[in-house]
């Protein structure tokens, strides 16, 4: 099946730094969600984007899905921004999502 | 507009008890799931319902049986626990909407079997 990459797998950010997150999958997709699990556990969409480019306030994401990877930027962090992001792509019949392992992301005021 | 709901947040088990837990979605959607979290890694499908009346297995279904009851309500059951089932259980849905088949999660079910 599918294999979702992402890395880093750690990062730590003083406040107000950028960061770029990327996930590489094994092979085509036609959707690409990024997550962010916030350190109650609850998981917040933050972009539908099987290609393209989206921006969302201090968030962007650009996917390049003929090299079959995505990026998610960060800009001026916040503490709030501090968990776990996850790429999910969707494999075959169903929608079914394919989780990568996670970026685990902690931004110190 | 609730979204993805769950029933119960927490439960702790014993090894052997049965259980279910349950979710329903207000959005309409025609597909729902179930996922579990273990420490450190990303969620794996344990099994989905594409549609009303259809549900399959996901990656991890061993011990786990589900129902969809109808559009809005898909359960997970636990026959026989164990203490490998100890995980936090989410559930999701997704439609299509414009083309877009966006998927959402409930709060999850953190659950321990002793």
């Amino acid at each position: 099946g599918i294999q979702v990459e992402q890395s880093p797998p750690d990062l730590i950010l003083q406040e107000g730094a950028n960061s770029t997150l990327r996930c590489n999958f094994s092979d085509s997709v036609n959707n690409l969600q990024w997550f962010h699990q916030n350190p109650w556990g609850q998981l917040i969409n933050l972009f539908y984007i099987p290609s393209g480019t989206k921006q969302n306030g201090r968030l962007s994401a650009t996917t390049v899905a003929t090299e079959r990877y995505s990026l998610l930027y960060i800009s001026s962090s916040q503490t709030t921004d501090s968990g776990v992001y996850f790429c999910a792509v969707r494999a075959g019949y169903g929608n079914k999502l394919v989780f990568g392992a996670g970026t685990i992301l902690r931004v110190k005021s | 507009n609730a979204g993805v709901t769950q029933t119960p947040k927490f439960q702790v088990l014993k090894t052997g008890q049965s259980m279910t837990l349950q979710c329903a979605q207000d959005m309409n959607h025609n597909s729902m799931y179930w996922y579990r979290q273990d420490p450190g890694m990303g969620l794996r499908l344990i099994y989905y319902s594409a549609s009303e009346g259809t549900t399959d297995k996901g990656e991890v279904p061993n011990g786990y049986n589900v129902s969809r009851l109808n559009k809005r309500e898909f359960s997970l059951r636990l026959e026989s626990a164990a203490p490998s089932q100890t995980s936090v259980y989410f559930c999701a849905s997704s439609g299509e909407r414009q083309g877009v088949y966006e998927q959402y999660f409930g709060p999850g079910t953190r659950l321990t079997v002793t």
